[in-house]
């Protein structure tokens, strides 16, 4: 059973550069089968989607974070990572990484990890 | 932008009783739509996929339904631990760009 496991900093100073990774086990993320993806969620609000990669290294962004944006996989450690850059307290949130079993259930997000919180303070 | 937009932002329920929520996009998601169930400190639970496919493991009470802008959640008969935040989500585009609704938390009335 695919698991997805986020880590980083907890704690980022604002218009420094948000980094984050996600590691995979029990599967391989070179698998057509999934998008791996990043959704985060502010303190007491809803979720909003970053962006996701393909195991080929197609991505796509949220058009409103597209610039400060950037997802990878590293195929060597079974991880992809997401990097915001120029962060401000409004990038304080439950950061999530998740993907679809797009064979399973189209491009719904079956797969979630637990959450890793994320400040952004001086 | 697809934009979602859910009815109503809260809903207060009996234990027992039925709740319907609604889900609209501002433009035909086909039937490219998916719920999610969330309990606070917990990630968000896939519900129902394709509008109107249970997910493996989600008991028989809950059901989607609709197509193109509108789309509804029906919990049949509110069990205590179905109290919690409801998302729904769009898939609709290519390339595959996501978009969540706002929510509706379920309360005990």
């Amino acid at each position: 059973q695919l698991q997805l496991q986020e880590s980083g900093p907890g704690l980022v100073k604002p218009s420094e550069t948000l980094s984050l990774t996600c590691t995979v086990s029990g599967g391989s993320i070179s698998s057509s089968s999934y998008y791996w993806g990043w959704i985060r969620q502010p303190p007491g609000k809803g979720l909003e989607w970053i962006g996701s990669i393909y195991y080929s290294g197609s991505t796509y962004y949220n058009p409103s974070l597209k610039s400060r944006v950037t997802i990878s996989v590293d195929t060597s450690k079974n991880q992809f990572s997401l990097k915001l850059s120029s962060v401000t307290a409004a990038d304080t949130a439950v950061y999530y990484c998740a993907s679809p079993n797009i064979v399973l259930v189209e491009y719904a997000f079956d797969i979630w990890g637990q959450g890793t919180m994320v400040t952004v303070s001086s | 932008e697809i934009v979602m937009t859910q009815s109503p932002a809260t809903l207060s329920v009996s234990p027992g009783e039925r709740a319907t929520l609604s889900c609209r996009a501002s433009q035909s998601v086909s039937s490219n739509l998916a719920w999610y169930q969330q309990k606070p400190g917990q990630a968000p639970r896939l519900l129902i996929y394709g509008a109107s496919t249970r997910a493996t493991g989600i008991p028989a009470r809950f059901s989607g339904s609709g197509s193109g802008t509108e789309f509804t959640l029906t919990i049949s008969s509110l069990q205590s631990e179905d109290f919690a935040v409801y998302y729904c989500q769009q898939y609709n585009n290519w390339p595959p760009l996501f978009t969540f609704g706002p929510g509706t938390k379920v309360d005990i009335k």
